[in-house]
């Protein structure tokens, strides 16, 4: 069954702190994004990767930054958390061939304080 | 800016009932997908139609597409508690724009 992990389900954290947020997939999949998510803005897409070492900026780069040093992880870093941070992170999947549907870990409630 | 736009924003019916779902978008699309997101979960894919199709069926699921229009729309037959939900749209090659979704709310 196909699988996406995320590292935490909730987080805590405080204004300036460096904050990982990790992902895995055990799909083989070469394309890898990250989104946060807030109530009346929907999903809104942060980076995407397309392949180890790759990445792409999205729509609201601003304050984070990625890592894919391998295909099956994608990380996302806030270097120094700010309370507009605060989120519901959601981390996806999917293959380079075939459809382009997205399979996503269960998210990462993070709090910023 | 959101390529997808869900109607209505929220919706609330009884068990047994049927649900209709909107999305509406901008630019020409090659398909588009419908998710589900329980609450405080990660989004499931829950069906996509192509842009030659008008119609797609996955057990009480009936999707729709009028690409002259720009629109889709959701049907779930047979609601149970459990479709309680937001549903989404999904449009776009390798990265995909959804809309804000739909809050749909199915009472026992």
């Amino acid at each position: 069954d196909v699988k996406v992990t995320q590292s935490s389900r909730y987080l805590v954290k405080r204004t300036g702190e460096k904050v990982f947020l990790e992902c895995v997939q055990d799909m083989d999949h070469e394309n890898m994004f990250w989104y946060r998510q807030d109530p009346g803005l929907g999903l809104r897409l942060i980076y995407f990767s397309y392949d180890v070492k790759m990445k792409e900026k999205g729509d609201i780069p601003e304050g984070y930054s990625v890592s894919r040093e391998k295909k099956e992880r994608f990380s996302l870093i806030l270097e120094s958390a700010s309370t507009n941070q605060t989120s519901m992170y959601l981390c996806a999947s999917s293959p380079s061939l075939g459809t382009n549907e997205q399979f996503f870990g269960p998210g990462t409630r993070l709090t910023v304080l | 800016s959101q390529q997808g736009e869900e109607d209505p924003q929220a919706l609330s019916i009884q068990e047994g009932e049927n649900a209709t779902m909107n999305c509406s978008y901008k630019t020409s699309i090659n398909n588009l997908q419908w998710y589900r997101q329980n609450s405080g979960r990660g989004l499931v894919h829950l069906i996509l139609i192509r842009s030659n199709e008008r119609e797609k069926h996955s057990g009480r699921l009936r999707v729709t597409l009028d690409t002259s229009k720009k629109s889709s729309s959701l049907l779930i037959t047979a609601s149970r508690a459990a479709d309680t939900a937001s549903y989404f749209c999904a449009t776009g090659g390798n990265m995909l724009t959804f809309g804000g979704g739909t809050r749909l709310m199915v009472k026992p």
